[in-house]
Formats: C-alpha cells, structure tokens, sequence
C-alpha cells in the first residue's frame, strides 16, 4: 500500500521568501508525481506535474523528484499571501490507473506580508 | 468560471437516509472520478469512469454507486447513510486514462450525516 507523508504540517514564511515543502513516498514503483493546492473551501488547483529525475518549474513552483530517496519537494519562489492555501502532494504507483492517485495529509502554508 | 460542478456544495443528512452528489465537467473530458477527504485523513480515491464505465473501485461499500448518465456526468448516489460518511466528496476528470494527463478537481461537496 503506497504511503504519501507531507512535511512540515505548517510552514509560515515572510512575503518573498523561498518556501520549501517535502513529500517523501514508499512505492519505489511510483512513476507520476504532482502537487495540488487547496484554498479553502475552494477545489484542488495542479501546480506543477513531474515523471523522472530532476527538476520541473512552473511559474514560481519547482518540483524536485528524487526517486531513490523517495522524495518529492516542491520549492516556492517568492510567495505572496495569496499563496497561503494547503499543499497536497499526488503519487501514482507504478501500473495503476491515473484516477488512483494517492495523496498525502498537506501542508499548510502560511505567507506573511 | 468552474469548469467542474458539484451540486450541492454543502449536505446535511440524517442518518440511514439516502443522497446524491451531482458532479458534471465541461472541460471535454472522457475520465471523471470520484475522491473523498474525511477530517484528519487524506484524499483517498474511491471510483474511476471512463467513457461511462466503471474502470477502477476502491470503495468497499455498495452503498456508494456512482451514476453516469451522460459523458461529462458522473454522480454520486449515497445509501444508509451513516455519520462515518461524513466528508467532503471530490469530482474529479482527465482527459483519458493515460498516465501523463492531469486530474482536474471540482470545489467538493461537504456532506454532514446527523
């Protein structure tokens, strides 16, 4: 059973500072990886998708997948409040359809002006 | 706009009754879903459909029968309701099954069973 884990749970940087947001995964097998976010009250918006080693960008995100550590972490440049929202990472298992991704607990994060 | 909609966005239920979630995509998708998020739990798949096939459940209950009546419609009909049903469902769709498209989510719709 693939295991998604989020750290830290909350993390609140100043206005234009670097956030850096850690996703680690137990299914060496895993072979898509995406980060979502959740305003609240508000549905899942995909920010940034990566499929092999190396670094993917996406406006001011970047994801950074390591599979043999079994990480996945995505990188904020600059936040402004509005990029306060809860952070989800997504990991497909190897040979398992796109619809079952499985999904960590979030982090919160918490942009101050 | 929202370019998937759920209806209704919050649900309050008694229990042992029976509902249903309505999830309708206009992005031209073949593939919708259905996820739930449970308090202090993550995100967890519970259906997959695609071209109006049921592809992939995980979801070990029958009381939870997904409905698709048309291609962009995927609903979700909710029976016996109990309070550990209590969650927000999530409508999701791709454009396909293959693994390099993107699920795109609705807004989910809270549901509270009393």
């Amino acid at each position: 059973q693939q295991k998604v884990q989020q750290s830290p749970e909350s993390l609140t940087v100043s206005e234009g500072a670097m956030a850096s947001l850690n996703c680690t995964f137990s299914d060496r097998s895993s072979d898509n990886f995406r980060w979502y976010r959740q305003h609240s009250g508000k549905g899942l918006e995909v920010l940034v998708s990566i499929f092999s080693d190396g670094e993917k960008e996406e406006g001011s995100f970047t994801a950074h997948l390591n599979r043999a550590s079994l990480h996945v972490f995505l990188h904020i440049r600059e936040p402004q409040p509005s990029d306060s929202a809860l952070y989800l990472c997504a990991v497909r298992k190897g040979g398992s359809a796109l619809g079952r991704l499985h999904f960590g607990a979030g982090t919160q994060l918490i942009v101050i002006p | 706009d929202p370019k998937i909609i759920q209806k209704p966005k919050y649900l309050v239920a008694v229990t042992g009754s029976e509902k249903i979630l309505i999830c309708e995509q206009y992005l031209g998708h073949n593939a919708m879903y259905w996820y739930r998020q449970s308090a202090k739990k993550p995100l967890e798949f519970m259906f997959s459909y695609s071209y109006q096939k049921l592809m992939d459940n995980q979801t070990a209950s029958s009381r939870f029968q997904p409905q698709s009546s048309k291609k962009n419609h995927l609903d979700l009909q909710i029976t016996a309701l109990k309070p550990d049903d209590s969650a927000t469902y999530f409508c999701a769709s791709s454009q396909d099954r293959h693994s390099g498209n993107t699920l795109y989510f609705g807004e989910g719709s809270r549901l509270i069973v009393v």
